[in-house]
Formats: C-alpha cells, sequence, structure tokens
C-alpha cells in the first residue's frame, strides 16, 4: 500500500523558515517524480514545486521561485521542501503527491502538513 | 493559457447521479485530465485519468459509481447511487509540455 506521511509544519514568523518532509513506503521512491502542493484555507490546490526521480531536474511555481527548495533521499525514502522568507500569503496545508510512472498527473496524496505564517 | 474551469457547486439526492463538468480552454480540447476527491478536513485522492476519447483509468479501490467522460473540451466526472461520503470537493487537473500541476477551482459537492 502506497502511504505519504509529511510532517515538519507549524507556526512561523514571517521571514521565517521550515524544513518540510514527507517520508514514502509501499512503492519503488526512487523510481518516481514527487511534487508539493498545497492549499490556503478555505482555498483550491495549488501546485508549488517538482523533483524528478533521481532528483536532477527540479521546477517551481513563481510564487515561491527563490524563497523553496525541493530536494530528495532516495536512500531515506523522502522527500524534502526548505521554505524560507515564509509570507502570511504561504499559509497553507502542504502535501506531498506522487507522479504517475508516464504522466505529470498525481496518482497519490499524502494527508498533508499546515503551515501557519503569522507574528 | 491552459485553464481548467469547473463550476463552484454541484448537489444531487442520495442514491441519486450527478455529472461535474471540468472545461478546458479554448484549443486543448484534446488534453487528458484527472480527478481528484477531497473529502473534508482530508487530503486529495486521485479518482482516474481521463482522456480525450472519453476511455479512463481508474485509482486503486475506486467504486464502480464513478466514472468518466469526454465531449469536445468538456471532461465529466459522474457519480452514481451518490452516498454521504460522495460530499467532496471535486478537482480536475491537467498538464502540458513543460508544464505541470494546472487545477481546476473546483466543485463543491453536496449530497442532499
Amino acid at each position: 500500500e502506497v502511504q505519504l506521511l509529511e510532517s515538519g509544519g507549524g507556526l512561523v514568523q514571517p521571514g521565517g523558515s521550515l524544513r518540510l518532509s514527507c517520508g514514502a513506503s509501499g512503492f519503488t521512491f526512487s523510481s518516481y517524480a514527487m511534487s508539493w502542493v498545497r492549499q490556503a484555507p478555505g482555498k483550491g490546490l495549488e501546485w508549488v514545486s517538482y523533483i524528478s526521480a533521481g532528483g536532477a531536474s527540479t521546477y517551481y511555481a513563481d510564487s515561491v521561485k527563490g524563497r523553496f527548495t525541493i530536494s530528495r533521499d532516495n536512500s531515506k525514502n523522502t522527500l524534502y521542501l526548505q521554505v524560507n522568507s515564509l509570507r502570511a500569503e504561504d499559509t497553507a496545508v502542504y502535501y506531498c503527491a506522487k507522479e504517475d510512472y508516464q504522466l505529470p498527473y498525481f496518482d497519490y496524496w499524502g494527508q498533508g502538513t499546515l503551515v501557519t505564517v503569522s507574528s | 493559457q491552459l485553464v481548467l474551469t469547473q463550476s463552484p457547486s454541484a448537489s444531487a439526492s442520495l442514491g441519486a447521479s450527478v455529472k461535474l463538468t471540468c472545461t478546458l480552454s479554448s484549443g486543448h480540447s484534446s488534453y487528458a485530465i484527472a480527478w481528484h476527491q477531497q473529502q473534508p478536513e482530508k487530503g486529495p485522492r486521485y479518482l482516474m485519468k481521463l482522456n480525450s476519447d472519453g476511455s479512463h483509468s481508474k485509482g486503486d479501490g475506486i467504486p464502480d459509481r464513478f466514472s468518466g467522460s469526454s465531449s469536445g473540451a468538456e471532461r465529466y466526472l459522474t457519480i452514481s447511487s451518490l452516498q454521504s461520503e460522495d460530499e467532496a470537493d471535486y478537482y480536475c487537473q491537467t498538464w502540458g509540455t513543460g508544464i505541470r500541476g494546472i487545477f481546476g477551482g473546483g466543485t463543491k459537492l453536496t449530497v442532499l
């Protein structure tokens, strides 16, 4: 059974940083691209960042470019998102999502971790 | 520009059927999409990938009550024999060359 378990969220002041983690199990983690998707309170889904299976390619939404960094450790079956220079508008539940092997749609999701940016 | 449009809300009675719509922007009528369900206070759940010809492949454990179809730029999700647990937000997602993670605004389904 595929499982994705996020952690690392919390309350942080504007300008602060956090490192989000997503532990994966039930599939060959190193063979699949992964993404982070967020959802602000009461709002829809917003793709944030992508990393290829091997980690060589990464992409970011314009809203987070230069502030967020996605990475992965395939030996630990773990996906990361380093979030820096946080703003109030980054307040959201952050989900990790596994991509299909052939096409870039998400076929498994985690339960999310909440990041609240507030003074 | 690749955009997905969904109606903000829909409602149907317990035991009935409902058809939700996701519309692709002009010039993108051949694109496939994926449907996701998000029950209250939960993470999203992948339902199915839906091609422009109406063929679809469902995720693990998705009941037969969920089906997909297509017509032109419209992509549909039909839920039959509605149950209370079907009350949720439904999102469509698509992608393009060098573009990923394009979501519609979501449809909130109320089961009456």
